[in-house]
């Protein structure tokens, strides 16, 4: 089934770095725009990334821009997120997710989450 | 990047209507058919509930609509359920090519 599988969050200092993984299946995931969001403890979701299929054009929010890299395989089917420079305000639950995409044509909005790598930065 | 303005809370009784807001500006909600809208229980993941403003997707009751005037954005949930009670979020793309959420909003079934 259509399925994402996120790996690689944890304990980590300030400063310090950690490499997210998103497991895609059950879907051509090469022909997929890809998301990370995250939602720290008790609050709403906060959109952080994402990366286009094909010659991969990336974008990021504001509060991650030149701290984090968003990247692909599609060999391996895998969606990553490098994190640099942590600060505590990244602590959260980080999601990626599938935009919606019918034929060719790519829709306003994420159909596929995985369940969330959680992710703490602490000294 | 400033996030979509929603109310914190709202309520209602089983079978009654509820309408979620959402505002943005001109260069996200208003620019084009560009909101979508979640639902997310405790502890789960958020699940997509509206597309491209008013499309619901395959498996979504028809209970839940959405609609989009100017800068605003709506999300109307009709005959509510228990089941129906989560925190729900809006999003959308912007004209900068980054997406943006709304804070969330909590519903609660009386």
């Amino acid at each position: 089934q259509v399925q994402l599988v996120e790996s690689g969050g944890g304990l980590v200092k300030p400063g310090g770095s950690l490499r997210l993984s998103c497991a895609a299946s059950g879907f051509t995931f090469s022909d997929s725009y890809m998301s990370w969001i995250r939602q720290a403890p008790g609050k709403g979701l906060e959109w952080v990334s994402y990366i286009s299929s094909g010659p991969s054009y990336t974008n990021y929010a504001d509060s991650v821009k030149g701290r984090f890299t968003i990247s692909r395989d599609d060999a391996k089917n895998s969606l990553y997120l490098q994190m640099n420079s942590l600060r505590a305000e990244d602590t959260a639950v980080y999601y990626c997710a599938r935009r919606f995409t019918a034929g060719r044509y790519n829709f306003y909005g994420m159909d596929v989450w995985g369940q969330g790598t959680t992710v703490t930065v602490s000294s | 990047q400033s996030a979509l303005t929603q109310p914190a809370s709202v309520s209602g009784s089983p079978g009654q209507s509820i309408t979620i807001s959402c505002t943005g500006t001109s260069s996200d909600v208003g620019d084009d058919n560009y909101v979508s809208w979640y639902q997310q229980h405790p502890g789960k993941a958020p699940k997509l509930m509206i597309y491209d403003v008013v499309n619901r997707p395959s498996g979504v009751s028809n209970r839940f609509s959405g609609f989009k005037s100017g800068n605003t954005a709506s999300l109307t949930i009709s005959g509510l359920q228990a089941e129906d009670e989560a925190d729900y979020y809006c999003s959308s793309y912007t004209s900068s090519t980054t997406w943006v959420f709304g804070g969330g909003t909590k519903l609660t079934v009386l």
